[in-house]
């Protein structure tokens, strides 16, 4: 059965001060692993999609590398707007396969 | 691009009414959709998996005859909450996935809460 841990469960950062979280993840051969951001009352916005280990990729503030157990999303600098919940998803092989979900990383950037 | 909306944004009804969501994808076409529900501070949870032109997948423990789901076009899927009651009070988010090469994923929708009195 395909697994998704992230961590920490919650994580305060003051403006400016730079950190990561951490999704690990078991799956039967992995399709890609998803990145979303959640505000509260909102569907998830999609940030990345990531294939195969060591691959990366960067937006903005964020960057998202990829294991052949873990990613992680690096956050360079945080501002307060960077505040919401981080969501880490896999798809298993097979292009109709659900996403499985962790449980997310609840983000709040201070002044 | 990969934009995914949804219809209404929110809705109250009456105990024993049924409340339909509308999910459409516009800027790309979707075989497949998928519909969730969210609890406070919880994560997603799948309710079911909606193919175009076939019948609905649901997950283990999801009734079927309650959740009433059909993905009628390439953009548009509805799930049909029947006979709502309190306890299925929630918010609901559909989700399509975008599988044209270079933009793959799965896009969300904004959601839906529902509050049933």
């Amino acid at each position: 059965e395909d697994q998704v841990t992230q961590s920490p469960e919650a994580l305060r950062l003051q403006e400016g001060e730079s950190s990561s979280l951490n999704c690990s993840y078991t799956v039967s051969g992995l399709r890609g692993l998803f990145w979303y951001r959640q505000d509260p009352g909102k569907g998830p916005e999609f940030l990345f999609t990531l294939y195969s280990a060591g691959e990366e990729k960067e937006k903005e503030r964020l960057k998202a590398t990829l294991t052949k157990k873990e990613s992680f999303l690096h956050i360079t600098a945080p501002k307060p707007e960077d505040s919401a919940t981080y969501l880490c998803a896999v798809q298993a092989t097979g292009t109709a396969s659900k996403l499985t979900f962790g449980t997310g990383t609840r983000l709040q950037v201070t002044l | 691009g990969a934009v995914v909306s949804q219809h209404p944004s929110w809705v109250i009804c009456k105990s024993g009414t049924s409340v339909k969501i509308e999910c459409r994808s516009l800027d790309f076409q979707a075989t497949t959709m998928f519909w969730y529900r969210q609890f406070p501070k919880q994560s997603l949870m799948l309710m079911a998996t909606s193919n175009e032109g076939s019948k609905a997948t649901y997950e283990q423990g999801v009734e079927k005859d309650k959740f009433l789901i059909n993905h009628a076009s390439l953009t548009l899927s509805t799930l049909t909450v029947t006979s709502a009651h309190p306890e299925d009070s929630s918010f609901y988010i559909c989700s399509a996935r975008d599988t044209s090469g270079a933009s793959y994923g799965e896009f969300f929708g904004p959601g839906t809460r529902l509050t049933v009195l």
